[in-house]
């Protein structure tokens, strides 16, 4: 078990370009989520797979993002024409799919900034 | 859908002292409850969790939970802190039999002073 790895751990952007993140999750955990943190807030879900199928998107994730884990194993999220309020941690995490009383392992995260 | 409040978004007390951070969650139907402790530089790690059976629970390293479920909360307590507990402490609720997607609290910084 080498944990969830996110990278990259910091990128700075300038406002209108792309920018791709990409997690490594736990091998043969099937169950992959997508968080966005902001400065004293909690994480909130962005989106989540099952394997190679995304199950479910937050109504906070606009048609700029999208987020791909092709053979259901490593995941990248892609932010199109960044804007300030972009700017956030976002955080990786899996699970080994065993119900709803999984917990969840998380990654240390990649801080975007949006200048 | 599930909510979860944590009231306090930030706790001083200084070494030794007990502790307690306040978890209330909403939720129509069973859930599963769950607190995560995040260090400085670190990503979140669980804690405890709540899954069925004994309405107390406890992690390795001192800190216990309880669930009430007339009170619907989940406070999280440790009868003795140390420096090495200051950290962020976030709450998570996921419905039993629903959707596999943890809703997480705001968090509650615990800062531990000499």
């Amino acid at each position: 078990d080498t944990g969830v790895s996110q990278n990259p751990r910091h990128k700075i952007t300038k406002r209108g370009q792309n920018v791709t993140f990409r997690c490594d999750p736990i091998s043969e955990h099937n169950r992959l989520y997508w968080y966005r943190q902001t400065l004293g807030q909690g994480p909130e879900f962005l989106t989540y797979f099952q394997n190679e199928a995304q199950l479910e998107k937050s109504r906070l994730l606009s048609d700029r993002f999208s987020a791909e884990r092709p053979k259901g194993s490593f995941s990248t999220l892609e932010i199109q024409r960044t804007e300030q309020g972009d700017s956030a941690m976002y955080l990786c995490a899996s699970s080994p799919g065993q119900g709803a009383f999984s917990p969840l392992h998380f990654g240390n995260g990649t801080r975007l900034t949006v200048t | 859908a599930q909510s979860v409040t944590q009231l306090d978004s930030q706790v001083p007390v200084f070494e030794e002292a007990p502790v307690e951070l306040r978890c209330n969650y909403s939720s129509s139907v069973s859930v599963y409850l769950f607190w995560y402790v995040q260090y400085p530089n670190q990503g979140l790690q669980l804690l405890l969790k709540y899954l069925s059976g004994s309405t107390l629970v406890e992690s390795i390293n001192g800190f216990e939970a309880e669930f009430n479920k007339s009170q619907t909360s989940f406070h999280l307590r440790k009868p003795s802190v140390h420096i090495s507990d200051t950290a962020e402490y976030f709450c998570a609720v996921t419905r039993s039999g629903g959707s596999y997607i943890p809703t997480f609290g705001r968090g509650t910084s615990l800062i531990v002073h000499p």
